[in-house]
């Protein structure tokens, strides 16, 4: 079974400022979406990133982007020029190719990000 | 363009008491439908998930289950509240790649 691990809790990052949030997962198959979601105080689960497992070239969204390591089944996200409205609980999350499981997401535990102004 | 909604958004239900949570998708046909239920604010842990009008996967036994009465509807529903069922509903469905998730519903059981 597939598994994601997010395993910092909590982080801070001062206003304007960079931060990296980290994710590992375990799969044993070869194509597989990853994803970032973003999750304000209002609870509204919000895509932010996603990756193509067959993809080398990390993604990027405007200041988010990822460092995806497949060898090392690791998939970061870093947030360059943090801001306020960044802070949320970010979930890393993972989804197999084949929809013969109905196409579920696996979740991490979470990461909340707190901005100091 | 494509609009989850959920109803109620707030909901506080005596032990014992039924319950049924509302989704219903608009913009989209035969969309995958999923309920995920989110604990002290953690990890999000999915329920049930729907490939079509009948059809209802269960990922974790409970006391809790789940109907598509309609192609874009979805209902979560239980017949006996447990403490336990406390929590944030969410309610989604599938895009091409990722999911799509509703603004959820905070449920408490007192």
């Amino acid at each position: 079974a597939q598994t994601v691990t997010q395993s910092q809790p909590e982080m801070s990052v001062q206003e304007a400022e960079t931060v990296t949030l980290s994710c590992t997962y375990d799969t044993s198959e070869s194509d597989y979406y990853l994803f970032w979601y973003k999750q304000p105080p209002s609870r509204q689960m919000i895509l932010v990133i996603r990756q193509e497992a067959y993809k080398q070239q990390n993604a990027t969204e405007n200041r988010f982007s990822v460092n995806f390591q497949k060898a090392a089944k690791s998939f970061s996200l870093k947030i360059s020029d943090s801001q306020l409205g960044d802070a949320a609980m970010y979930f890393c999350a993972y989804r197999r190719v084949l929809y013969n499981q109905g196409g579920k997401l696996i979740f991490g535990q979470g990461t909340e990000l707190s901005v100091k102004p | 363009s494509q609009t989850i909604h959920q109803w109620p958004a707030t909901l506080v239900q005596p032990v014992g008491s039924p319950l049924s949570l509302e989704c219903t998708v608009e913009g989209t046909s035969n969309p995958n439908l999923y309920w995920y239920r989110q604990a002290a604010g953690r990890g999000l842990q999915l329920l049930f998930y729907s490939v079509g009008i009948g059809q209802i996967s269960s990922e974790v036994p409970q006391n809790l289950s789940a109907s598509r009465p309609q192609d874009r509807q979805f209902i979560l529903s239980s017949k006996k509240l447990l403490l336990s069922d406390s929590g944030f509903y969410l309610c989604a469905w599938r895009g091409t790649y990722e999911q799509y998730f509703g603004p959820g519903t905070r449920l408490t059981v007192t």
